[in-house]
């Protein structure tokens, strides 16, 4: 079986502040960790993704994720917030056992302040 | 290269009626999926096919909802007939391969309101 843990459903940060995106997983066999961000009335498009090589994982629009095996952590980090990074950001899992099939988490909102 | 397509983008129907959506994912992927995501939440998986075969459809609620893909090219997802809980908005995807960890490409989805 396998589950994530997305902590805080909404996270409200000043324009050039950290963004910080909680997840934590469970996995019974090794994971595939991914996250994904959701503009209103859009599809989700993704961020970036571990499958198992570098434990730093540096994606599109500035953001990187570090996996962290012995605290089952897949947090989302990006150095200074930008106005267009507002929208709903989902971390996802996955394992070969499960077919590599997609489990999400609830989701965390981002809000910008100017 | 087009992404994946999803119609219509919005759907308003009352409850015990019948709907249906289409999908047509990007040339070349041979792997779709279904997703339903409920306000507030992530998305859920419904149903993956590969090719025009169902890998997995333990998540759909099959007296009600039916998906097929024939020649394993575009998808249709129905439901038949709709419950208020229903009301959410039904993902498309598409992928390369089944195996690995490939990405997911989504498309708009259609926003179902069940009344």
């Amino acid at each position: 079986a396998q589950s994530v843990t997305q902590l805080g459903s909404h996270v409200s940060v000043s324009e050039g502040a950290l963004v910080l995106l909680r997840c934590n997983y469970s996995s019974s066999v090794p994971p595939y960790l991914f996250w994904y961000v959701q503009y209103p009335n859009q599809g989700l498009q993704l961020l970036l993704k571990y499958t198992s090589a570098a434990t730093l994982v540096k994606g599109i629009n500035g953001f990187e994720a570090e996996f962290k095996k012995s605290e089952t952590s897949f947090h989302l980090t990006k150095p200074s917030a930008h106005m267009s990074d507002a929208a709903e950001y989902f971390c996802a899992v996955s394992n070969e056992a499960a077919g590599n099939k997609l489990t999400f988490g609830g989701g965390t909102r981002v809000l910008v302040k100017p | 290269e087009a992404g994946v397509a999803q119609s219509p983008r919005y759907k308003i129907i009352e409850k015990r009626q019948s709907v249906a959506f289409w999908c047509n994912p990007i040339s070349g992927h041979a792997t779709l999926y279904w997703y339903q995501q409920i306000l507030g939440q992530g998305p859920k998986l419904l149903i993956q096919f590969q090719n025009n075969g169902v890998v997995d459809d333990s998540q759909l609620p099959k007296d009600r909802f039916s998906a097929e893909r024939l020649k394993g090219v575009d998808s249709t997802l129905k439901i038949q007939p709709a419950k208020l809980e229903d009301s959410a908005v039904y993902l498309c995807a598409s992928s390369l391969a089944l195996a690995g960890p490939r990405e997911q490409f989504f498309g708009p989805g259609t926003r179902l309101t069940v009344l």
